[in-house]
């Protein structure tokens, strides 16, 4: 499709429960992005892949947190055993390429809205 | 690695003045510069971009920013406002070359235009 699509919209969990999230990157594009946004304003990279492989994980907390994009299925984050700060808007972004000019923009899904409590 | 400032926090101004939200960035290696706007409960919105060539960068909305180099800052500039641009708004930056092409985000402005 033409938008990066992220399900569910809403999302809440007891702490020490698994949490899921889906993204579905925009056609054509190779590169699919997590970003984790905390109250409200801040921003963290979490994971990015190229295809189904791990381009760059040095934001993942890897204890709990993974993420796979396997071919033909939407890419997925899923935390084991949440914790309350986890809490959070949850964003996936895609692009075509990386690093070369103008194909290199990240174009990002409306968001999951994980409430832990 | 890189970071990037946005001094102002909240930057309140009246329908149809011009405004300039701030962006400064440090980084070791040459970057890639963004503007993206976020709506209530929306996802990012990319406003503008520079990446190389023409230092002033025209995006939607009526937006632009500037390119500085030795001042590393890249400022967002609307002429006038409107109401509709009330918004959050987030300068990012990417390496150029290498780190995977992952964005790393200022704290974000609120932009509240008042009539």
């Amino acid at each position: 499709g033409e938008e990066v699509a992220q399900t569910p919209k809403h999302l809440v969990r007891g702490e020490g429960q698994k949490a899921k999230l889906y993204c579905a990157p925009i056609k054509g594009h190779s590169y699919v992005f997590w970003y984790q946004q905390v109250l409200k304003n801040e921003f963290k990279f979490l994971i990015s892949f190229q295809n189904e492989n791990v381009f760059d994980e040095t934001g993942m907390p890897k204890e709990r947190f993974s993420a796979k994009c396997l071919p033909n299925s939407p890419c997925s984050l899923e935390i084991q055993a949440t914790k309350l700060e986890d809490s959070a808007v949850y964003f996936c972004a895609s692009s075509r390429a990386v690093g070369t000019g103008s194909t290199d923009t990240q174009y990002f899904g409306p968001g999951t809205r994980l409430t832990v409590l | 690695a890189q970071s990037v400032t946005q001094l102002d926090s909240q930057v309140p101004v009246f329908e149809e003045a011009p405004v300039e939200l701030r962006c400064n960035y440090s980084s070791s290696v040459s970057v890639y510069l963004f503007w993206y706007v976020q709506y209530p409960n929306q996802g990012l919105q990319l406003l503008l971009k520079y990446l190389s060539g023409s230092t002033l960068v025209k995006g939607i909305n009526g937006f632009e920013a500037e390119f500085n180099k030795s001042q590393t800052s890249f400022h967002l500039r609307k002429p006038s406002v409107h109401i509709s641009d009330t918004a959050e708004y987030f300068c990012a930056v990417s390496q150029l070359t290498g780190g995977g092409n992952k964005l790393t985000f200022g704290t974000g402005t609120q932009l509240k235009v008042e009539l």
